[in-house]
């Protein structure tokens, strides 16, 4: 079974600096997407960037880029030059197939003025 | 691009009542879509996988007679949680595909609240 595992319940950042938020997965799958999702107080899920398994360059989105490990499977969210609007619940999230996707239990990230 | 339209955003009603939620793909089709519930504070949990022009596919644990799920075009589908009652309150999101290997978007969810 493919596991999602966030291990930070809760991080906070202080306004213009940069924090990183951590994702590992358990697969025993070669080619898979991963993402991550942000969802504001305002509860819809947003996409803020994806990644190719078979690729090995890490994604980048403006201020947002990962560090995709995939012998570690590891896939951690860097979010620099962080604003207050960045505060939110991210998710973290594996796709395999079709209409297999999964979920991790969300960090929540407080940007503080 | 990508927009998916969920309606509507919040329900409040009695024990007893059927709730219809919508979700729609405004500028794409989707031949499949998902309905999430989510209580507060925790992640997203996969109920079904609705699937255009056939029956959804159910997680485990998901009543199949609770919450039905129809998917008549390629445009939308739709959860009816039928005689609702307060355990049944939570927020509820649906999202769809572009295609094969594309993420999925989501609506913007329903708060449902069951007095």
């Amino acid at each position: 079974a493919q596991t999602v595992t966030q291990s930070q319940p809760e991080m906070s950042v202080q306004e213009a600096e940069t924090v990183t938020l951590s994702c590992t997965y358990d697969t025993s799958e070669n080619n898979y997407y991963l993402f991550w999702y942000k969802q504001p107080p305002s509860r819809q899920m947003i996409l803020v960037i994806r990644q190719e398994a078979y690729k090995q360059q890490n994604a980048t989105e403006n201020r947002f880029s990962v560090n995709f490990q995939k012998a570690a499977k590891s896939f951690s969210l860097k979010i620099s030059d962080s604003q207050l609007g960045d505060t939110a619940m991210y998710f973290c999230a594996f796709m395999k197939h079709v209409n297999q996707f999964y979920f991790g239990t969300g960090t929540s990230l407080t940007v503080i003025p | 691009g990508a927009v998916v339209s969920q309606h509507p955003s919040r329900v409040i009603c009695k024990s007893g009542t059927s709730v219809k939620i919508e979700c729609r793909s405004l500028d794409f089709q989707a031949t499949t879509m998902f309905w999430y519930r989510q209580f507060p504070k925790q992640s997203l949990m996969l109920m079904a996988t609705s699937n255009e022009g056939s029956k959804a596919t159910y997680e485990q644990g998901v009543e199949k007679d609770k919450f039905l799920i129809n998917h008549a075009s390629l445009t939308l589908s739709t959860l009816t949680v039928t005689s609702a009652h307060p355990e049944d309150s939570s927020f509820y999101i649906c999202s769809a595909r572009v295609g094969r290997d594309q993420p999925q978007h989501f609506g913007d969810g329903t708060r449902l609240s069951i007095l």
